[in-house]
């Protein structure tokens, strides 16, 4: 079964740093391209980052251009984010997504999501 | 930035209805159109792929049909577990972008 679990998330101050983590299993990660994708409350979703499988393409939203930064750890299963000088506009749900190639290049499995709040 | 603007925002159905959700492209994106299922507080699921491919383990009563800047999904005998929000989502280029969403409540 595949999985996704996101970690990481939690209260940080405005101009603060964290780094959320997702956690994938149930299928090989070398394999698929990886994006992270938020919702602030009561929201829509917004996407924010794509990650290829070896690391050489990367996209990012001009919302976070320049400050989050995506990674992976293939050997670890892992997708991180790193997320530095918060904002209040930050505070969001994150979730990881797994990418599927040439399927409309679907999102086709998310984690439960890590929720992000950025306050004094 | 694409532009996707679905429509309704909101719809009030009944158990047993046929509803349709409209999602327009600010410009052609083939069929790189996604539509995902979200329920509160949980994560979203994806439903339809490339326009019109059901994903695997989703009831046979949603489909999604469209193509260039024109999309729709369709929800047949809507069911109790139905009621939950929709998203459409374009792959076409980056930055992808999503329909601001639809609330399918029960009335």
């Amino acid at each position: 079964e595949v999985q996704l679990v996101e970690s990481g998330g939690g209260l940080v101050q405005p101009g603060g740093s964290l780094r959320l983590s997702c956690t994938a299993s149930g299928f090989f990660f070398s394999d698929y391209e990886m994006n992270w994708v938020r919702q602030a409350p009561g929201k829509g979703l917004e996407w924010i980052s794509y990650i290829n499988i070896i690391s050489d393409t990367i996209f990012y939203a001009d919302s976070v251009k320049g400050r989050f930064t995506i990674s992976r750890d293939n050997a670890g299963n892992s997708l991180y984010l790193q997320m530095n000088s918060v904002k209040a506009e930050d505070t969001a749900t994150y979730y990881c997504a797994r990418g599927r190639v040439g399927d409309g290049d679907c999102a086709d499995h998310w984690g439960q999501g890590t929720l992000v709040t950025v306050s004094p | 930035d694409i532009q996707m603007t679905q429509s309704p925002s909101s719809l009030s159905a009944s158990v047993g209805d046929t509803i349709t959700i409209t999602c327009r492209a600010s410009q052609n994106i083939i069929r790189y159109l996604n539509w995902y299922e979200q329920k509160p507080g949980k994560a979203p699921k994806l439903l339809i792929f490339a326009a019109s491919s059901l994903q695997s383990g989703v009831p046979s009563r949603f489909s999604g049909s469209g193509s260039g800047t024109e999309f729709t999904l369709t929800i047949r005998s809507l069911q109790p577990e139905d009621f939950a929000t929709y998203y459409c989502h374009q792959t076409y280029s980056i930055p992808s972008t999503f329909g601001q969403g639809t609330k399918l409540e029960i009335k």
